[in-house]
């Protein structure tokens, strides 16, 4: 079975501070993708990775940025966080145009 | 811009009937590909089942199908002898080419005993 693992299920930070969301997935898969879900929004695209050292903006991009060393370990990172960063935010891998499969999700709160 | 639109955000049925969520979607695509993603309580999200839109077949998982539509894009999900364990978050999803997926709003499904 494919295994995403995110290195927090919740997480509480001060606004400025700077914080780092770490996934893991153990499928040798290339594509790596970050998301945050909002109620009444869904899920929405926030960088993805389609290799090692690849990134590519989403369709919200602002306000974080990616960071992808080895194939296995996507890292998503708030500069400096901000109250409307709160949110569960999601990582996600898979194959060329294949099934994505998710990790368990970071809540994150930020005061 | 690639679009899906769940239009029910809430949904309840009685155990052992059957309920159906509907999504709809916009793209100018002809090749690409169906979702339906699962969120329970624990938040951990599950495929649930899986369309290609060149297969006219619509597909099929045990209790849960889907109604495609191509032409007037539209792709629900319909389960059948719902259970008390199918209550979650449901999300329809398209994936554009280049493998991003565009979800909907979502539709959260009580299953009543």
């Amino acid at each position: 079975d494919v295994k995403v693992t995110q290195s927090s299920r919740y997480l509480v930070k001060r606004t400025g501070e700077k914080v780092f969301l770490e996934c893991v997935q153990d499928m040798d898969h290339e594509n790596m993708f970050w998301y945050r879900q909002d109620p009444g929004l869904g899920l929405r695209l926030i960088y993805f990775s389609y290799d090692v050292k690849m990134k590519e903006k989403g369709d919200i991009p602002e306000g974080y940025s990616v960071s992808r060393e080895k194939k296995e370990r996507f890292s998503l990172i708030l500069e400096s966080a901000s109250t409307n960063q709160t949110s569960m935010y999601l990582c996600a891998s898979s194959v060329a145009e294949e099934t994505q499969y998710f990790g368990p999700g970071t809540r994150l709160l930020v005061l | 811009a690639q679009t899906v639109t769940q239009s029910q955000p809430e949904m309840s049925v009685q155990e052992a009937e059957t309920v159906t969520l509907s999504c709809t979607y916009d793209t100018s695509e002809s090749n690409y590909y169906l979702f339906w993603y699962k969120q329970p309580p624990s938040r951990q999200m599950i495929l649930v089942i899986r369309q290609e839109a060149y297969k006219q077949q619509n597909a099929t998982e045990n209790r849960f199908s889907v109604n495609f539509q191509k032409a007037a894009k539209s792709f629900s999900l319909k389960i059948s002898d719902s259970q008390l364990g199918d209550t979650a978050m449901y999300f329809c999803a398209f994936m554009t080419q280049g493998g991003k997926l565009i979800f909907g709003q979502g539709t959260e499904l009580s299953v009543k005993p």
